[in-house]
């Protein structure tokens, strides 16, 4: 079945990076757009990036502008998001989620990583 | 940037109560709504795209309506496994989610 498996999050210092990365099976990765939502402990959803199916366009919340990056490797059927100078208000469950392009939703979600940053 | 806002923030109910949640958008979205649930410490789970279209396998006791700028998310019977979060996304221009609503007992 399609799966998303989610890692690489922990514990960060504030102004510190991590890599995390998103393993996809059951499905052909590179015909698909992915995302990375976050969920702040006991908050909300918030869409954080975009990237299309071929890498080509990449879109962020303005709040990460800058910092994240997101990147794929369809070769890999690998999804990555590199997250530099790390904020404490950055903390939270980090999720993949696959999406089947309009009209459909984000259809596939990883289980999610933490990504905590304190000092 | 397009805000989603979504009411009850929490509500109440009983099994077998039919539910209602709204969601409005700051401007028009067409019918790029998508509503999703989730239960605690669990990914979310899409039930619905386009406003009124189920996903696959997503029981029949949910349904949506709305375009333009206000949506419903309806369950017409509510069973024990329902009392979840629910969030509306729009998907017009970029990504938004509302801030949730949570069904309790």
């Amino acid at each position: 079945q399609e799966q998303l498996v989610e890692s690489g999050g922990g514990v960060v210092q504030p102004g510190g990076s991590l890599r995390l990365s998103c393993a996809a099976s059951g499905f052909t990765f590179s015909r698909y757009d992915m995302h990375w939502v976050r969920q702040a402990p006991g908050k909300g959803l918030e869409w954080v990036t975009f990237i299309r199916n071929d890498g080509g366009n990449k879109y962020y919340i303005d709040s990460v502008r800058g910092r994240f990056t997101i990147s794929r490797d369809n070769s890999k059927s690998a999804l990555y998001l590199q997250i530099n100078s790390l904020r404490v208000d950055d903390t939270a469950v980090y999720y993949c989620a696959k999406w089947t392009g309009y009209p459909g939703g984000f259809d596939v979600w990883g289980q999610g990583t933490m990504v905590t940053v304190s000092s | 940037d397009i805000q989603m806002t979504q009411s009850p923030s929490t509500l109440s109910a009983s099994v077998g109560d039919r539910v209602t949640i709204t969601c409005r958008a700051s401007q028009s979205i067409r019918s790029w709504l998508a509503w999703y649930q989730q239960r605690p410490g669990r990914a979310p789970k899409v039930l619905i795209y386009q406003a009124s279209t189920l996903e696959t396998g997503v029981p029949s006791r949910f349904s949506g309506s709305g375009s333009g700028t206000e949506f419903t998310l309806t369950i017409s019977s509510l069973q024990p496994d329902d009392f979840a979060t629910y969030y509306c996304q729009q998907y017009s221009s970029y990504w938004t989610f509302g801030q949730g609503t949570k069904v309790e007992i």
